[in-house]
């Protein structure tokens, strides 16, 4: 299996703040990089597919870069709504496989 | 407005079979790949199977020998059936579409998803 590695595990930050979130494979995966947003007793949402490109109805603050093994998640300006749990996933082979999540907290 | 709903027992036995559907509505289930998704309490994701309306499936390896996934096209549903289960088992199960209609496994993403259903497995 493709091991998916999220750092960091958790994250304090301020509303307004610039946040980055990154996500490691354990082999290449071209660009088959999802980012999923997870708030609690929700199910996940999807933000960002093929690493970069944003799922409709998403806000633009939220983007995606990377290839091969290396990948981020960028909110540009943190809104109190995107205080929750984000989850990269990898969808080159099966099984897919997803990260351990970013659990991203209020300072 | 596409939908996935989640139904079947919140408690199973352990060695007993944890039997899901999960019915779509909006849109044919004829397209498309349709997933199963765990996550054990304060954990996280865990993807189980999919199906495509072919009847083409991928399985998880660490389940497949416990898992089966099916799709009734005449009633627009698809289940998820998990043998000898264990404590271990224990999750909220969400069923979710993969967002590619071609039929390609490789490069999807998964755009709607059910609200989930605990399951329990416990005597």
């Amino acid at each position: 299996d493709i091991q998916m590695t999220q750092s960091p595990s958790s994250l304090s930050a301020s509303v307004g703040d610039r946040v980055t979130i990154t996500c490691r494979a354990s082999q290449s995966i071209s660009n088959y990089l999802n980012w999923y947003q997870q708030k609690p007793g929700k199910a996940p949402r999807l933000l960002i597919y093929v690493a970069s490109s944003l799922q409709s109805g998403v806000p633009s603050r939220f983007s995606g870069s990377g290839s091969g093994t290396d990948f981020t998640l960028t909110i540009s300006s943190l809104q109190p709504e995107d205080f929750a749990t984000y989850y990269c996933q990898q969808t080159y082979t099966t099984p897919q496989t997803f990260g351990q999540g970013t659990n991203l907290e209020i300072k | 407005q596409v939908q996935l709903q989640e139904s079947g027992p919140g408690l199973v036995k352990p060695s007993e079979t944890l039997s899901l559907t999960c019915t779509v509505s909006g849109v044919s289930i004829s397209s498309h790949y349709w997933n199963w998704i765990r996550q054990p309490p304060g954990k996280g994701l865990e993807w189980i199977a999919n199906i495509y309306y072919s009847g083409n499936t991928n399985y998880n390896p660490s389940l497949k020998s416990r898992v089966t996934i099916s799709r009734d096209a005449s009633k627009n549903q698809f289940s998820l059936k998990l043998n000898f289960v264990t404590a271990a088992d224990t999750a909220v199960y969400f069923c979710a579409r993969g967002r590619r209609r071609d039929g390609i496994n490789v490069g999807d993403a998964f755009d709607i998803w059910g609200q989930g259903t605990m399951v329990t497995v416990s005597s």
